[in-house]
């Protein structure tokens, strides 16, 4: 079973719409969680940390849930520049103090 | 402030030889991670340095070393390549401390023919 499990998409998405992703992570252990935005071959940003609590930046939303090992993103509104590889990724310690471990991405384009 | 930068950008090398990458992490930076993607897969974790010692490494093979040199800059170096070696190797700063405050830097594409 892979570590970080993401469906890889195309999300074809028209422009206005709302979106959401999910991804499952196997390590129950693991105990930061992010998700990060790739442009084609280059390099990925982070888009937000992903708290139990859920947060919200914006357009975007995001959801923990530790019992199911389960992590959403939300976009609302959806923006023609949304358009990019999306990486659900989680960490054993505070993100980032060790390797960070990614899914193999979720590619979404919205449609004009 | 410059941000990561990685040299070089890309790279073509044959099957068995040596290739050496390299990172300047963000000023202010001293904890530098090595990543190899490889096409339409995410990130993997090669292995990460601070005050110049190798602290975490991922399931990669000896033949992938590193170095991190006093100003924090750091080498990525892969012996006897394979042509599976083929993919983009990210260099990713952070400030001890800020973990969540992960930088990475736009990649060597390297090629093995």
């Amino acid at each position: 079973r892979k570590e970080v499990e993401q469906d890889p998409g195309p999300f074809n998405v028209p422009e206005g719409a709302t979106v959401a992703f999910n991804c499952t992570y196997s390590n129950s252990a693991s105990q930061s969680f992010f998700w990060y935005r790739q442009d084609c071959r280059k390099e990925p940003k982070l888009l937000m940390s992903v708290y139990s609590s859920g947060n919200e930046d914006g357009r975007f939303t995001a959801q923990l849930n530790r019992a199911s090992q389960y992590i959403s993103l939300l976009i609302r509104d959806s923006k023609l520049s949304d358009s990019a590889t999306y990486l659900c990724v989680v960490s054993l310690t505070g993100g980032g103090a060790d390797g960070l471990t990614f899914g193999k991405g979720t590619h979404l384009i919205i449609q004009p | 402030d410059a941000g990561v930068t990685q040299s070089p950008t890309h790279l073509i090398k044959t099957r068995g030889q040596q290739v050496t990458l390299r990172c300047s992490p963000k000023s202010g930076h001293d904890t530098v991670s090595w990543y190899q993607q490889a096409l339409g897969q995410g990130p993997q974790f090669i292995f990460q340095y601070y005050e110049e010692e190798e602290r975490q490494r991922g399931n990669f093979p000896d033949r992938f070393s590193g170095h991190q040199f006093p100003n924090y800059s750091s080498e990525l170096n892969v012996n006897a390549l394979l042509l599976g070696d083929s993919a983009l190797y990210l260099c990713a700063s952070r400030e001890t401390g800020r973990n969540e405050k992960l930088f990475f830097g736009s990649g060597t594409q390297l090629s093995v023919l």
